[in-house]
This record gives C-alpha cells, structure tokens and sequence, in this order.
C-alpha cells in the first residue's frame, strides 16, 4: 500500500535554531509532494509543494523542503524557527497512479518553538 | 476570492441521526475532494467529485455514507445513522479543473457524535 511516513511525533526547537520536520514516502511513480500546516481548530494551509525541477523547494513563511528520490524524502526545513511556527505540520504526495487525484498523507509531526 | 467554505464548523448529533455536511468549493473550481482526520491522525482521502459526478469513491465506507455534488449548490457529504466512530473532523478541498495537484482546503466539520 501507498504511504507516507512523518517518524517524528514531535519536534522541539528553540527559537532561531534551525527546524527538520521529516518525511518519507513509498509512492509509486513519480509522485507530487506536498506540506501543510494546521493550526489548532483551523483547516490546512498550504506551504509548498514539488512537482519537478530543483530539488529545493521554496515555500510560504520561510519554509524550504529537500527532495531526495534516492531516499524517498521530503523534509521540511526554516533556518530559524519562529515561536508562531509551532503548529502541527503534514507531509503529503499526490501519486501519478489514478489521475493524481487523491492526497496521502502523513500522521502529522507537532512541531513546538520554545523561547 | 473567497476560499473553501465549510457548514456547519461544528456538528452534534446523537447516535442514529444523520448528519450532513456542506462545501462550497472557490469561485471557478470544479473539483470537490473529502477527507477525514481522525483524532490523532492524519488526513484520509474520501471521495473525489465533479459536478454530478462521483469519479473516485475508494475511500468512503461502504454503508451510511454518500456524496454529492450537484450541478448547482454546493458539495454535501451525508452520513446516516451515525455511531460514535464518526466523529471526526471532516475536510472539503477543491481544485480547478486540470489541476488535481492544487487543493485548497476548507476549515473543516468537526462532528461529534454522542
């Protein structure tokens, strides 16, 4: 079965060090990846995505991710974390197969930016 | 350019009542999306509708649950009979036509079933 794996239930950082949240997927094909955050009692927000090209994506609020195909990783990355950055973070891909249609994502890492 | 709009935010309902609920989808997209995340959990991928169309259901249980998505109004995502594992926070996405890979999300339903 298709899957995304976020192995990290939660992360701690301090504010302004760096931030990972990781992510690996087992999709077949050449699958888009995604990330999204949520903020308590709030839908998803959108922060960025790869779909092909450089395999450095820049995204919303100074968030970047790597993409790795050799490892099947997607992290996400900030080189300084932000107190309101802590939220609850999903990594997501959108498989080739059926059409591209249906998001799989991850259980979600909480992410929290202590002072 | 309003987003996805959601009703109700929060829904209760007893066991064995019917719950529906309701996404307007933005302004020009034509592709409605639902998923459900569990507490605890990730999102899980419903069903996938255009307009009258159901294109891909693999993700809706079998029984007590349907969708829709008329030709006009908006998507409504119904369940009957609802038992205490339904409740969940259920999220609507939709994306323009031809591009599946832009799904805007809604701010959810939560329903709590009693």
């Amino acid at each position: 079965a298709q899957s995304v794996a976020q192995p990290e239930d939660q992360v701690n950082v301090a504010e302004g060090n760096p931030l990972t949240v990781k992510c690996t997927y087992s999709v077949s094909g050449n699958p888009y990846l995604f990330w999204y955050v949520q903020y308590p009692n709030r839908g998803l927000q959108f922060l960025l995505k790869y779909i092909t090209g450089d395999n450095l994506v820049k995204g919303s609020y100074g968030f970047e991710a790597e993409f790795n195909k050799s490892q099947t990783s997607f992290h996400l990355k900030k080189p300084s974390a932000l107190v309101s950055d802590s939220a609850l973070y999903f990594c997501a891909a959108l498989p080739s197969s059926g059409g591209y249609n249906k998001l799989i994502f991850g259980a979600g890492t909480r992410l929290a930016v202590h002072p | 350019n309003a987003g996805v709009m959601q009703n109700p935010r929060h829904l209760v309902r007893r066991r064995g009542q019917e719950a529906r609920l309701r996404c307007s989808p933005m302004k020009g997209h034509s592709h409605v999306y639902w998923y459900r995340q569990l507490p605890e959990e990730g999102l899980k991928f419903m069903v996938y509708l255009q307009k009258e169309n159901i294109i891909d259901e693999s993700g809706m249980p079998k029984e007590r649950f349907s969708a829709e998505f008329p030709k006009e109004g908006p998507s409504i995502l119904r369940i009957q009979q609802v038992v205490r594992g339904d409740s969940a926070a259920y999220f609507c996405a939709s994306s323009p036509y031809g591009q599946n890979y832009e799904q805007y999300f809604g701010p959810g339903t939560r329903l709590t079933v009693t």
